[in-house]
């Protein structure tokens, strides 16, 4: 069965630090790959996502991932981190044969960024 | 254009009773997905419909059901609820053709807690 693991459930950075999370999924055959983003009080929003090509993915408000397959791991990552990145960050993978609304979502990392 | 609508936003219920949750797509969009948000099993799955049939269904009892009316809202319904099933319900709706790749986009959600 499909899963994905985010291993942090909760970074608390300094403004201006680089940030990582990580993100290993599971799953044999083809997939696609996003970063969703909820802010405090605010829908869940697409932050990027990978369908095939060019491995590493830049997506809004400079964050960025990278599709590693021999890893299955899609790490999001952002130099430089602002308060206002302060929000729930899910990792999500659907299968390429799949629709788009069967996707299955990692259990999220809260990011708690110091002003 | 308006994004995906929800209603009601929060509501209250108690155990036993039935709940019926309404989701307005976006505008042209034809697949309505649902979503379990809760703090211990995060984001899952519940079921999608494209053109009023049901095309997925995720691991959740008969108890959670849904439907799709010929203008794409949908609805879903959770009858004798229990204390667990409060929750954030989102809704998602994604473009006409639904590939797998097709970017979804939720609602805000209707919070759910059961007493």
């Amino acid at each position: 069965a499909q899963s994905v693991s985010q291993h942090n459930h909760h970074v608390i950075l300094s403004e201006a630090a680089s940030l990582e999370l990580g993100c290993n999924y599971s799953y044999g055959g083809t997939v696609n790959l996003f970063w969703y983003v909820q802010y405090p009080g605010q829908h869940l929003q697409l932050l990027l996502k990978y369908f095939s090509g060019d491995p590493l993915v830049k997506g809004i408000k400079g964050f960025e991932a990278e599709f590693i397959k021999s890893k299955f791991s899609f790490n999001l990552r952002k130099p430089s981190v602002q308060w206002s990145d302060t929000a729930e960050y899910f990792c999500a993978v659907n299968s390429r044969w799949s629709s788009a609304s069967k996707i299955i979502f990692g259990s999220g990392t809260r990011l708690s960024i110091r002003p | 254009k308006a994004g995906v609508t929800q209603t009601p936003r929060y509501l209250i219920k108690t155990r036993g009773q039935q709940v019926t949750l309404s989701c307005s797509p976006i505008s042209g969009h034809r697949s309505v997905s649902w979503y379990q948000q809760t703090p211990g099993q995060g984001l899952q799955f519940l079921f999608e419909y494209f053109s009023e049939t049901q095309r997925n269904k995720g691991n959740f009892p008969g108890r959670f059901s849904g439907r799709q009316f010929s203008n794409s809202r949908s609805e879903m319904n959770v009858s004798t609820l229990e204390l667990g099933d409060s929750a954030l319900y989102l809704c998602a709706s994604s473009s006409t053709d639904n590939r797998s790749g097709n970017t979804i986009y939720f609602g805000e959600g209707s919070w759910l807690t059961v007493v």
